[in-house]
């Protein structure tokens, strides 16, 4: 089993459109929890950041962190042809002395958004 | 991707040559990282670097070795390429182990 799964999809859905994307994990080490979009043949990009249990909303984007049920979740409202990308799900457990800021990445969700 | 550099960006080379990749970085972040990027698979971590000369693996680090003599440079060598190593190679670096990564544009090695 993965530390960290995630429905590689893809997934399609019309211009507008709210989107919920989401990991679950198995190490309870976690802390930092992050968000990734990857264009096509383009390095990923930080998207969204959370440290511990909660939520964080920038803009369209809100980030959910459930600690107690080792579930992340990212949220686009009002999706947009802009954001078909592939979003890939980040976790460290930074802190712990001997993470060295290593991040376990989920296998990423392959989004179109269409017009 | 500023800051960031890696080269080359596309390679193809024969089964059983060395190979070295490189990743620049002009941020002076501290950490370094090298990961493939194969479908299905996600990203997965192959060597990590906290600081010049400190270099430790990863989660796939067999098959390969990395250097880093100063704080910009880390080097990944395939020290003899195998079919199974074709994908793209991407580094990231961090100025904190708290930190997001910012990637490089990858590199994109094809093995024959």
């Amino acid at each position: 089993q993965k530390e960290v799964e995630q429905d590689p999809g893809p997934l399609s859905v019309p211009e507008g459109a709210i989107v919920s994307l989401n990991c679950t994990y198995s190490n309870s080490a976690f802390q930092y929890f992050m968000w990734y979009r990857q264009y096509s043949r383009k390095g990923p990009e930080l998207l969204m950041y959370t440290y511990s249990s909660g939520n964080k909303e920038d803009g369209r984007f809100t980030a959910q962190v459930d600690k107690s049920s080792k579930y992340i979740s990212l949220f686009i409202r009002d999706s947009q042809p802009s954001d078909s990308a592939t979003y890939l799900c980040a976790m460290s457990a930074s802190g712990s002395g001997t993470s060295y800021g290593k991040l376990t990445f989920g296998q990423g969700t392959i989004l179109t958004v269409h017009p | 991707d500023a800051g960031i550099t890696q080269s080359p960006r596309h390679k193809v080379t024969e089964t059983g040559t060395p190979v070295t990749l490189r990743c620049h970085q002009t941020e002076n972040h501290r950490y370094m990282y090298w990961y493939r990027q194969d479908p299905g698979h996600g990203l997965r971590l192959i060597h990590y670097s906290y600081g010049v000369k400190d270099t430790d693996k990863g989660e796939v680090s067999d098959g390969y070795s990395v250097s880093r003599s100063k704080t910009e440079d880390f080097l990944l060598t395939l020290e003899s390429a195998t079919s199974s190593q074709t994908s793209v190679y991407f580094c990231a670096t961090s100025a904190r182990d708290s930190d997001g990564y910012t990637f490089g544009s990858g590199t994109r090695l094809t093995v024959v």
